[in-house]
């Protein structure tokens, strides 16, 4: 079966403009958790959807936001970029989020704010 | 606050031995770990899922074991090869909201 699909996987934005990235998660799934990740770093934890409802948050600014519609696909925005943003942003799936449930990453999105 | 951790420093290893990275976990008694492989780029790839009742489990030349005493998860690459270089991820979910707390990994190089 098709994994986990995010787009664009490149993307060139300059500072204050906005921008959105999606992420089909694998059929099924109805859990998709959003992640920044900048060279050298950690995971760090965006948010997680689950059945269109925002579930879960981690500690990041109003900017970001996102959504998730009712075929479980999901989109990311973040409005008023800042260079600081330039990371790889990595979308993972997994069927219910439950316990034992483990999590399908995508390629990732490479985002830089130039 | 729930929190893993694994051993920030790179773990240099023979090619041919094995190689043993630590992930512990503190303030939470995780009913399940997972271990994850991520390479340059990319997103973490899942290995291995055990239950804190299962002392350890194997998946080919991998090993992970679930030590509930010491709070401690070991995971093991036998017969290592330099295509086995990459960040190993520690991974469990939070007990009351089930999202997935994250070690910072561990970067293994195996030389030949």
């Amino acid at each position: 079966k098709a994994g986990v699909t995010q787009t664009p996987r490149y993307l060139i934005k300059t500072r204050g403009q906005q921008v959105t990235l999606s992420c089909s998660p694998i059929s099924g799934h109805r859990s998709v958790s959003w992640y920044q990740q900048t060279p050298g770093q950690g995971l760090q934890f965006l948010f997680e959807y689950f059945s269109e409802t925002q579930r879960n948050k981690g500690n990041f600014p109003g900017r970001f936001s996102g959504r998730q519609f009712s075929n479980s696909r999901s989109e990311m925005n973040v409005s008023t970029l800042e260079l600081g943003d330039s990371a790889l942003y990595l979308c993972a799936s997994s069927l219910s989020g439950g316990q034992n449930t483990e999590a399908f990453f995508g390629q990732g999105t490479r985002l830089t704010v130039v | 606050s729930q929190k893993i951790e694994q051993n920030s420093e790179a773990l240099n290893i023979q090619e041919g031995k094995t190689a043993t990275l630590t992930c512990n976990y503190t303030n939470y008694s995780p009913a399940y770990l997972q271990w994850y492989r991520q390479d340059p780029g990319r997103g973490p790839v899942f290995l291995l899922l055990i239950r804190e009742n299962e002392k350890e489990k194997r998946k080919e030349r991998l090993k992970v074991t679930f030590d509930t005493t010491l709070k401690q998860s070991l995971f093991h690459i036998t017969a290592s090869q330099p295509a086995d270089s990459a960040t190993y991820l520690c991974a469990s979910r939070a007990d009351s909201n089930y999202q997935l707390i994250w070690g910072a990994g561990t970067k293994l190089i195996i030389k030949p």
